[in-house]
């Protein structure tokens, strides 16, 4: 049982570029999420899905997006990348309506 | 406006010296709060929660209690790798389908 796992650990991209940021969970779990995590800014929501096939979008949507083909993976792409999408990005599940999320071990994006 | 905001944003501590770190939070309706705790590098990892006023949970050197307006994370006689950012979320009764994040307090425990 791996939980939440994230690919890749870690990515250098430079201005312009596009790239998908991979999360996978075994827990069978409907919710998945895609948050960033800046310096004084906290965890800020970007994209959400409640089941497979939908997606929603949180607090700082723009430039970003998401994909949930297969419950298990939850696909966040960036279609031309920008230095202000530096940043760690965490992906979460939880069971339905339970709430407690579990969170991957992040992916650190350096954009130039 | 749903909001959840942490203090003090750090704190530094003797091992030994027990302490309190407080959650406040404004939502219309709280289904649930929780604690994670969050290491250098890594992802939060899920503490506590928390559904009612009054209810107490404990783990280790950890216990946190909630009111209608506050929680408090107990750290009794912190060691060194009690060291990390802990976080508290709050999940709103009627939002199934997200968690408001404080911006989290960074606990420092000095041998």
């Amino acid at each position: 049982n791996a939980g939440v796992t994230q690919t890749p650990k870690f990515r250098v991209l430079k201005t312009g570029q596009s790239m998908t940021l991979l999360c996978a969970q075994d827990m069978n779990h409907e919710y998945m999420y895609w948050y960033r995590q800046d310096p004084g800014m906290g965890l800020r929501l970007i994209h959400y899905s409640v089941g497979e096939g939908t997606t929603a979008k949180g607090e700082v949507p723009d430039g970003y997006n998401v994909s949930r083909l297969k419950k298990q993976n939850f696909l966040l792409g960036l279609e031309s990348a920008a230095p202000s999408q530096t940043s760690v990005y965490f992906c979460a599940s939880a069971g339905q309506r339970s709430g407690t999320q579990y969170f991957g071990p992040g992916t650190r994006l350096l954009v130039l | 406006e749903d909001q959840v905001t942490q203090s003090p944003e750090a704190l530094r501590l003797q091992e030994g010296e027990s302490s309190s770190l407080n959650c406040s939070y404004t939502v219309s309706g709280l289904r649930g709060l929780f604690w994670y705790r969050q290491d250098p590098g890594k992802g939060p990892e899920f503490l506590f929660t928390l559904y009612s006023a009054g209810e107490e949970k404990e783990k280790e050197r950890l216990k946190a209690t909630l009111t209608k307006k506050e929680s408090f994370l107990h750290i009794t006689a912190p060691k060194p790798e009690d060291s990390a950012t802990y976080l508290c979320a709050v999940q709103a009764t009627y939002r199934d389908d997200k968690i408001i994040f404080g911006k989290g307090t960074r606990l420092h425990i000095l041998p």
